[in-house]
């Protein structure tokens, strides 16, 4: 059973293009998270998403920064003219449907933003 | 106050050696607790749950104190394979499913 997948695993942006991040959660997994971790710090919860809901995004930045989980496809964090601030340990993690708090990560991606 | 607090090291150890982290968390209201841990510059992977009854899984131990709002993990006879590092976990309210991390305590095993 295939775990959680992401891509890129490692993403450069110039200050000011777009980042798109994927996430595929692992099979049988309907919930999405997203967590940033900046370096030398703790992961922080960004957003989480249901099949084309989302459900909490409290912890997303309230500009350039969105998420969408569709019908088909894999959750999409979208990072909009990046800053250097942005450079960061993107994780992915998925949970099933009755989720008795467990999540399971993703390898993740790490931005660098020049 | 940060939501979870953990002591961030480093622990140095020698192999063989019985090493215990704590942690402690602010909402009391908290409905769930993990041990993850974390290897350098790859993802956290889920250790253990933690619960109100204790819990062990081999080697390791966890521990609830809800009164106190702290959560512990012992490592028995560690190896060299232990050395990461160690997140403590809490999904604070009931039904959410957001995690809130520590920052870590980083835990080297010398041979």
């Amino acid at each position: 059973n295939a775990g959680v997948m992401q891509n890129p695993r490692h993403l450069v942006r110039r200050r000011g293009q777009e980042a798109r991040l994927r996430c595929s959660p692992m099979k049988g997994h309907s919930h999405v998270y997203w967590y940033r971790q900046l370096p030398e710090e703790g992961l922080k919860f960004m957003v989480y998403l249901q099949k084309e809901n989302i459900i909490d995004e409290s912890g997303m930045p309230k500009e350039r920064f969105s998420a969408e989980f569709p019908k088909e496809g894999p959750s999409i964090l979208r990072i909009q003219q990046v800053v250097r601030g942005d450079s960061a340990a993107y994780f992915c993690a998925s949970s099933p449907p009755n989720p008795a708090g467990e999540q399971y990560f993703g390898p993740g991606t790490r931005l660098t933003v020049t | 106050r940060k939501e979870v607090e953990q002591d961030p090291g480093p622990f140095n150890v020698p192999e063989g050696a019985t090493v215990a982290f704590n942690c402690t968390y602010s909402n009391s209201a908290s409905q769930s607790f993990f041990w993850y841990r974390q290897d350098c510059r790859k993802e956290p992977k889920l250790l253990m749950s933690v619960y109100s009854s204790g819990n062990e899984d081999g080697r390791f131990t966890a521990q609830l104190n809800r009164a106190s709002q702290y959560i512990s993990l012992l490592i028995r006879d560690s190896k060299l394979s232990d050395s990461a590092t160690y997140l403590c976990v809490v999904n604070p309210f009931q039904g959410a499913q957001k995690l809130v991390f520590g920052q870590g305590t980083r835990l080297t095993i010398n041979p």
